[in-house]
């Protein structure tokens, strides 16, 4: 099994729909886990952290489920901007932050 | 605030040459990391260091060299080129390993081995 598993995708949805992702992951000493967005052949970067009892950011949600390990975002009233490659992160005890191998989303018209 | 920088952007390499890639950032983060991306492959760790003067294998190392001598600076270097080491390279940094401390990355530098 992976250390970091995303469903690849394409999620395809119109706009306004609400789409959620999951990422597992399968080291149980896991601490800390983020959200990344990615666009095409341009870097990573930080859609939100994600917190013990969960947190939101506008229309971003994150969750966390240690007791069956995985982590989700839930985007509501989806934008075209949306479009993106979404990379869970997470971090153990070591040093060394595992990425997953990201989830593509499309919002189309 | 630049964050952090990577620089060369964009540079091709006939095989068997060699090239540094320099990564530098002003946040005064401890921790840096090299990642390549390939297509269907995700981020992959190449090397990391946990601070100045200190460096440490990641999950692909073979071909790649780096160092730390300055905390802001992590080098990446490849002795001698190779086709498959034609990737996107991405820097990042972050100030610790706890969960308000995410990565930083920079822009990338995409490398073609001919």
């Amino acid at each position: 099994r992976k250390e970091v598993e995303q469903d690849p995708g394409p999620f395809n949805v119109p706009e306004g729909a609400t789409v959620a992702f999951n990422c597992t992951y399968s080291n149980s000493a896991s601490q800390s886990f983020f959200w990344y967005r990615q666009d095409c052949r341009k870097e990573p970067k930080l859609l939100m952290s994600v917190y013990s009892s969960g947190n939101e950011d506008g229309r971003f949600t994150a969750q966390l489920n240690r007791a069956s390990q995985y982590i989700s975002l839930l985007i509501r009233d989806s934008k075209l901007s949306d479009s993106a490659t979404y990379l869970c992160v997470v971090r153990g005890g070591s040093y060394i932050p595992t990425f997953g191998r990201g989830t593509s989303l499309i919002v189309h018209p | 605030n630049a964050g952090v920088t990577q620089t060369p952007k964009f540079r091709v390499l006939k095989t068997g040459q060699s090239m540094t890639l320099l990564c530098a950032q002003d946040m005064n983060h401890e921790y840096m990391y090299w990642y390549r991306q390939d297509p269907g492959m995700g981020l992959r760790l190449i090397h990391y260091s946990v601070g100045e003067g200190t460096t440490a294998k990641g999950e692909v190392p073979d071909g790649y060299n780096v160092s730390r001598l300055k905390k802001q600076n992590f080098l990446l270097g490849l002795e001698s080129a190779a086709p498959s080491q034609t990737s996107v390279y991405f820097c990042a940094s972050s100030y610790s390993t706890g969960w308000n401390s995410p990565l930083h990355f920079g822009n990338g530098t995409r490398l073609t081995v001919t």
